[in-house]
């Protein structure tokens, strides 16, 4: 089945630096990567997502890269904010058989003010 | 906009007892999923269903079972609780491979 390695856990940034998450995944046959952004005592979160037929994506602060041929992909955030602080997790799925979504083991981001 | 609501914030059973949690979606979403989530170990698939009556094991089944009646419905039972199962769960719902799961706001189970 898929795996999927994300680094770092944890991470610690000033305000208004940027900030970068790495996923690997395993299972060539994957296609969709959404990263998820959950917040203390909440679910998560859909921030962003990629497919596999791009390289990048952006959305304001939040962009996404996709590295088909060495199985990564990164999210970053610039200018980071306090509000920025929180859980993210990767996750990377396939289009046919079964629906899961396979996830990283999250990176806690704390923006020091 | 598309909500996916878990019965409880906070359970607190006694080991043996058997527990229910409940998730309901209102978007007819055809694929649902209970995970497990841990410090440390991120999100870990309990079990999913496609369709009605329909489930699949995912990477940590034992101990645990569900039940799909209805589509909008899926729950997870914990036959005889243990202590080892304390932990947050989360329930999500998708339409298919490439679009966005949706998350419940997740229980705090303890089992003491």
């Amino acid at each position: 089945g898929e795996n999927v390695e994300q680094h770092p856990s944890t991470l610690s940034v000033q305000e208004g630096d940027s900030a970068v998450i790495k996923c690997t995944y395993s299972d060539s046959a994957s296609n969709y990567f959404p990263w998820y952004k959950q917040e203390l005592g909440k679910g998560p979160q859909l921030i962003i997502d990629i497919r596999s037929n791009v390289g990048e994506k952006k959305d304001q602060r939040i962009a996404v890269t996709l590295n088909k041929t060495a199985k990564h992909f990164s999210l970053h955030i610039t200018e980071t904010q306090p509000e920025d602080s929180a859980v993210y997790f990767c996750a990377a799925s396939k289009r046919a058989g079964s629906y899961q979504l396979t996830f990283g083991k999250g990176t806690k981001l704390s923006v020091i003010p | 906009d598309v909500k996916v609501t878990q019965s409880s914030r906070y359970l607190v059973k006694r080991t043996g007892e058997k527990v229910f949690l409940e998730c309901v979606q209102d978007m007819d979403h055809e694929n649902m999923f209970w995970y497990r989530q841990d410090p440390g170990l991120g999100l870990r698939l309990i079990y999913f269903s496609y369709d009605v009556k329909m489930k699949e094991k995912g990477d940590i089944p034992e101990g645990y079972s569900v039940s799909r009646e209805k589509k909008e419905r899926f729950s997870l039972i914990l036959e005889s609780a243990s202590t080892n199962q304390t932990s947050m769960y989360l329930c999500a719902s998708r339409v298919g491979g490439v679009t966005e799961a949706f998350f419940g706001q997740g229980t705090r189970l303890t089992v003491v």
